[in-house]
């Protein structure tokens, strides 16, 4: 079936530098994106998110942008920090029958800090 | 801030064993989702309700898994018997209601180790 994969499984950065997690998705349903963190042993938190009808999203020291065309989606980190450091996920959510709707999750980014 | 409580944490059974696990979603929220999680991967959506109906329990293992939300509120998930390959972290989510930008929010999981 579809789904959304990621295409590094690890990414180091320097503190202080810029981070850019990529990812695929292959629904062409799916119409809501969104950036979850999960850090050791805790369940995935929310961090952005972005529809399908905008291209670029900013929040704090984090940017989505989403590339319909080529169904990429990327988050950026800026200043990356030792905080930062856990597995990130992608997730495309798409209608169901009714009001439902399903997310689909990528396979994951380990993203680690260097000092 | 209110968020998902899940419990066990953490529980070690032997194969063969039931285990159950609850869920205690965000106050309000109507739809709650049930995911697994195995090592190194992304949450995969296991049960999905609406209230107290199931919407989508299309990739349950009802041979042996089973869920409930009698009442629209917490919820719980149960294996029996447990089989090795369950070893995996228990994810519960919730969402208020129907809409586009409504995310899921996550508990910290339960983790599973069937020996």
């Amino acid at each position: 079936g579809e789904s959304v994969g990621l295409h590094l499984p690890t990414l180091s950065v320097q503190e202080g530098d810029n981070s850019i997690i990529n990812c695929a998705y292959s629904n062409s349903a799916s119409d809501y994106f969104i950036w979850y963190k999960q850090e050791s042993g805790k369940g995935p938190q929310f961090i952005i998110d972005i529809r399908s009808n905008m291209d670029k999203r900013q929040g704090q020291r984090v940017t989505v942008l989403l590339n319909k065309t080529v169904k990429h989606l990327s988050l950026q980190i800026a200043a990356t920090q030792p905080g930062d450091s856990a597995v990130y996920f992608c997730a495309e959510n798409y209608p169901l029958s009714g009001s439902a709707r399903q997310l689909t999750f990528g396979s994951g980014t380990q993203l680690t800090v260097l000092p | 801030e209110a968020e998902v409580a899940q419990s066990p944490r953490y529980k070690i059974t032997e194969k063969s064993q039931a285990v159950a696990f609850w869920c205690d979603p965000i106050s309000g929220h109507a739809t709650l989702y049930w995911y697994r999680q195995i090592l190194g991967q992304g949450p995969e959506l296991l049960v999905q309700f609406q209230d107290e109906s199931v919407v989508d329990d299309s990739q349950l293992p009802k041979d042996r898994f089973s869920a409930e939300r009698l009442k629209g509120v917490d919820s719980t998930l149960k294996i029996q018997p447990a089989e090795l390959g369950d070893s995996a972290m228990y994810l519960c989510a919730s969402r208020p209601s129907v809409g586009l930008k409504e995310t899921q929010y996550f508990g910290p999981g339960t983790r599973l180790l069937v020996l």
